[in-house]
């Protein structure tokens, strides 16, 4: 089965500016989850989708980010205006059942670097 | 509040040594415990898990892990590291929510 696919796989963009992340998630996975790396410290989470409903969004960082999942299929994370403490790797997780006890599917990530 | 603690943050080992990566939580309730690997410019891939039962736990490559619930601790072990095994390996915990809860990540570095 296809994995979970990230784009872009990275982006440099300027402070200030805004940038796009796109996860599609493994098909007929209804939970979808977006979590976050900033350099050298934990991977953390930020928010979970069921279908296309925000099931929680307590770690987004603040108002600046946007997370959508429309139609219940792939999803989008947009930032705006970033800031140079956004930088790091966005990962984009699936899973069949709300627990992971099957552990999640994880997609390559998104680096993204702000100048 | 949940967290995780990975011990190691660089580790370099030569070929055919052992490997012992510590990895300790703390939560007090029931918890599901994971090992993922990220090997370079790939997804993060699941290792092994554990949610009950035998404490020992094999996974896939040859790993395995010891869940030791006095300590608190979820240690991953491989006797004989090889060359393609450097990445990075994260430990996870899934207590009582549908969030992971990572450590910080030991960066592994195998020499041919």
């Amino acid at each position: 089965e296809a994995g979970v696919t990230q784009f872009p796989s990275h982006s440099v963009i300027e402070k200030g500016q805004t940038v796009t992340l796109r996860c599609d998630p493994i098909s007929g996975h209804d939970n979808l989850y977006w979590y976050r790396r900033v350099m050298g410290k934990e991977i953390k989470f930020l928010l979970h989708f069921v279908k296309e409903s925000k099931q929680d969004e307590s770690g987004m960082p603040n108002n600046r980010f946007l997370a959508e999942r429309t139609g219940g299929t792939y999803s989008t994370l947009k930032v705006q205006p970033a800031e140079l403490e956004d930088s790091g790797v966005y990962f984009c997780a699936s899973s069949q059942n709300l627990q992971g006890d099957y552990g999640y599917t994880f997609g390559s990530g998104t680096r993204l670097t702000v100048v | 509040a949940q967290s995780v603690s990975q011990h190691n943050h660089h580790v370099i080992l030569s070929e055919a040594a052992s490997l012992e990566l510590g990895c300790n939580y703390s939560y007090g309730g029931t918890v599901n415990l994971f090992w993922y690997v990220q090997y370079p410019g790939q997804h993060l891939q699941l290792l092994l898990k554990y949610f009950s039962g035998d404490p020992l736990v094999k996974g896939i490559k040859g790993f395995e892990a010891e869940f030791i619930k006095s300590k608190f601790s979820f240690n991953l072990r491989k006797p004989s590291v090889q060359w393609s095994d450097t990445a990075e390996y994260f430990c996870a915990v899934l207590g009582g929510t549908y969030k992971y809860i990572f450590g910080t990540g030991t960066r592994l570095k195998v020499l041919a």
